[in-house]
């Protein structure tokens, strides 16, 4: 298997562009995950689907920030516009049940520079 | 709100040493733990869970120990090894549909030779 596979694996732009990241679960799995990681905050859920729809986007920080599952094997996650807050490590998981409440397995990120 | 603590930021250990790695949980209807290592530039991989039911679980070279009376969790690695050198996270959740894992900070273990 070729586990949770994250495009790009780098992104550095401009303040006020638009930046899409994009995430390809595990085959199978049920469940995505968006993370962001950075220093001073740690690992912080932005927001998850079962079965496609979205179940929780309480962590997504504004407007700004948008994510879609258009279908089981892909998944975007869009910020417009950009600003260099946001620059972090983006991560993507999935877990092969509906439950949160279960292993979460994690791609190798993206790692957005905003300038 | 509630939250995962890590005690320590930084662990430092000579190959071939045993490595503890504590966390502190503050939300006592969570049921289900999980511990996670991610080396530089990766992402987290998962190493071990437990659940509430159990107070110890092993795997190859760790073994994980919930202490529910005080909240507190454990990774022990056995005879650490350079490769083990990586940020160690805890998580927990409530076992619940509809809620999601909590990461704790992270510990940085660090073995040398």
């Amino acid at each position: 298997d070729a586990g949770v596979i994250q495009s790009p694996r780098h992104e550095v732009t401009e303040m006020g562009q638009e930046v899409t990241l994009r995430c390809k679960p595990i085959s199978g799995h049920n469940s995505l995950f968006w993370y962001r990681q950075t220093m001073m905050r740690g690992l912080e859920l932005l927001i998850y689907f079962n079965n496609n729809v979205p179940i929780d986007d309480s962590g997504m920080p504004e407007d700004r920030f948008s994510a879609k599952m258009p279908n089981a094997s892909f998944s975007t996650l869009k910020i417009q516009p950009s600003e260099p807050r946001d620059s972090a490590v983006y991560f993507c998981a999935s877990s092969p049940r509906t439950r949160t409440a279960d292993t979460q397995y994690f791609g190798p990120g993206t790692r957005l520079t905003v300038l | 709100g509630e939250s995962v603590g890590l005690h320590l930021p930084t662990l430092s250990v000579q190959e071939g040493d045993n490595s503890i790695i504590n966390c502190a949980y503050s939300n006592s209807a969570s049921d289900y733990f999980i511990w996670y290592k991610q080396e530089s530039g990766k992402g987290p991989q998962f190493i071990i869970d437990i659940r509430s039911n159990m107070d110890k679980r092993q795997g190859q070279r760790v073994t994980v120990l919930l202490n529910k009376t005080v909240k507190h969790l454990s990774l022990q690695i056995a005879a650490t090894q350079p490769g083990d050198s990586a940020v160690y996270f805890c998580a927990e959740n409530e076992n619940q549909a509809g809620t999601a894992l909590i990461f704790g900070k992270g510990t940085t273990l660090s073995v040398s030779s």
